[in-house]
């Protein structure tokens, strides 16, 4: 099975500052990777998808980067509306697994 | 709209059953593949299950083989997730999600349906 690892597992952060979110993969994934906003008690958004590709609706401030086992999901200006926890998941190969979650906190 | 609605949750003692369905509406639900995914109270997402648009390949996470069973109708727009077996450690959100044309990535969510084994 690919293991997902995401880092920070959480962070503080205050409105307006930029963002970054780590997610590793144990074996190289090419660029089959979304990502997911979560708030509490609500389903899962996706955000971005093939790695950097954005979902229709999303704001341009959320981004998506990187290729094989690295990827990175940046928030360019952290809004009101963006603290919740934040999930990659490949679909590379099967099981699909997820990340353990990273929770965004205000500061 | 497109849009995903579970329902079939509820209480159920260990070794019990339970069936979860998933109506889906707003697009061409025999073109997409679909999936399973699952939270228990407190954690992360762990994805449960996938199946094709025609229903002639199923994929499962390793801890429910044998024992979920998932399927479709197309003719009804509708997914299923047969729960024999449960134990205590299903307990859980399950949502479905759309899962694109190739089974990749999950673009459409339900709002979920709780599942509790507990005696």
């Amino acid at each position: 099975d690919i293991q997902m690892t995401q880092s920070p597992s959480s962070l503080s952060a205050s409105v307006g500052d930029r963002v970054t979110i780590t997610c590793r993969a144990s074996q190289d994934i090419n660029n089959y990777l979304s990502w997911f906003q979560q708030k509490p008690g609500k389903a899962p958004k996706s955000l971005i998808y093939l790695a950097s590709n954005l979902q229709s609706g999303v704001p341009s401030r959320f981004s998506g980067s990187g290729s094989g086992t690295d990827f990175t999901l940046t928030i360019s200006s952290l809004q009101p509306e963006d603290f919740a926890t934040y999930y990659c998941q490949q679909y590379k190969s099967y099981p699909r697994t997820f990340g353990q979650g990273t929770k965004v906190e205000i500061k | 709209e497109v849009q995903l609605v579970e329902s079939g949750g509820g209480l159920v003692q260990p070794g019990g059953s339970l069936r979860l369905s998933c109506a889906a509406s707003g697009f061409a639900f025999s073109s997409f593949w679909m999936s399973w995914v699952r939270q228990a109270p407190g954690k992360g997402l762990e994805w449960v299950a996938n199946i094709k648009q025609d229903g002639s390949g199923e994929y499962y996470v390793d801890s429910v083989k044998g024992r979920f069973t998932i399927s479709r109708d197309n003719a009804d727009n509708s997914l299923y997730l047969q729960m024999n077996s449960l134990r205590a450690e299903d307990t859980a959100v399950y949502y479905c999600a759309r899962a694109g044309r190739s089974g990749g990535s999950m673009d459409v969510w339900g709002q979920g349906t709780t599942v509790t084994v507990s005696s």
